[in-house]
C-alpha cells in the first residue's frame, strides 16, 4: 500500500519570503500522480498543483512550484513571494494511475499548518 | 456550475441515531468519493463510486453505507452513529478514467459532524 509522509506539522514564513513544504511517499508503482492541496480555515480542499510521475519536468503554477525527485520519492512544494492568503493547512496526496475498479482514491499525508507572518 | 455541494454544513447527533450526508455535483463527473478528516490523520477514504449503480469500499467503510442512483448524487448514510464517527466529512468528484490527464478531484466544503 502507498503511504504519504509530511514530517513537519507546522511551518511559518514571513510575508514575501519563500517557503518549502516537504513530502515523501512510498510506492512500488512506476506511474502515479502527486498533488498538493490547500485547506484554508473555510475547510474547503483546494488543489494547488499536480505532478504526473512520468513527467521529468517539475510542475509550476504561478507562485507555486514543486521539486519532484522520483528516485528519492520526494515531492516538495515551494511557495514564492508568500502572501497572507497562503496561510492554511497543506496536504500532499498520491494517486495511482491504475487503481482497482478505476478508483480515484487519493492517499493523503497528515497535513502541515503554514502560518504567514506580516 | 456550483461544483460539489454538501449538506448539512454542521450536524450534531446522539449515539445510535442515523442520518444521511448529502453530496451532489453538477459537473457530470463519473467518480465520487467520501473522505473523513480527523485531527492528525489526514483524509481517509470511506467509500467511492465509479459511476451510477457502482460503489465500493475505501479504507474506513465500517458504519457507513452509500448508494449511487444518479450521476449527480452520492449520499453517505450513517447507520447507527457512534462518537468515533465525529469528524469532518468531505465529498469529492472527478472526471474520466485514471489514465486521462487532468483527472483532478474537486472537493465539497465539508460537513462537520459531532456524535454525542
Amino acid at each position: 500500500a502507498q503511504t504519504v509522509t509530511q514530517s513537519q506539522p507546522e511551518m511559518s514564513v514571513q510575508e514575501a519570503e519563500t517557503v518549502t513544504l516537504s513530502c515523501t511517499y512510498d510506492t512500488s508503482e512506476s506511474d502515479y500522480y502527486l498533488f498538493w492541496y490547500k485547506q484554508p480555515p473555510s475547510r474547503q480542499m483546494i488543489l494547488v498543483i499536480r505532478q504526473e510521475a512520468y513527467k521529468q519536468q517539475n510542475a509550476t503554477e504561478n507562485r507555486f512550484s514543486v521539486n519532484f525527485q522520483k528516485a528519492a520519492k520526494s515531492f516538495s512544494l515551494k511557495i514564492s513571494d508568500s502572501q497572507l492568503g497562503d496561510a492554511a493547512m497543506y496536504f500532499c496526496a498520491y494517486r495511482s494511475v491504475f487503481t482497482q475498479g478505476g478508483s480515484e482514491k487519493l492517499v493523503f499525508g497528515k497535513g502541515m499548518k503554514l502560518t504567514v507572518n506580516p | 456550475n456550483a461544483g460539489v455541494t454538501q449538506t448539512p454544513k454542521f450536524q450534531v447527533l446522539k449515539t445510535g441515531q442515523s442520518m444521511t450526508l448529502q453530496c451532489a455535483q453538477d459537473m457530470n463527473h463519473e467518480y465520487m468519493s467520501w473522505y473523513r478528516q480527523d485531527p492528525g490523520m489526514g483524509l481517509r477514504l470511506i467509500h467511492y463510486s465509479v459511476g451510477a449503480g457502482i460503489t465500493d469500499q475505501g479504507e474506513v467503510p465500517n458504519g457507513y453505507n452509500v448508494s449511487r442512483s444518479t450521476t449527480e448524487d452520492f449520499p453517505l448514510r450513517l447507520l447507527s452513529a457512534a462518537p468515533s464517527q465525529t469528524s469532518v466529512y468531505f465529498c469529492a468528484s472527478s472526471r474520466g478514467l485514471a489514465v486521462q490527464a487532468g483527472n483532478t478531484q474537486y472537493f465539497g466544503p465539508g460537513t462537520r459532524l459531532t456524535v454525542l
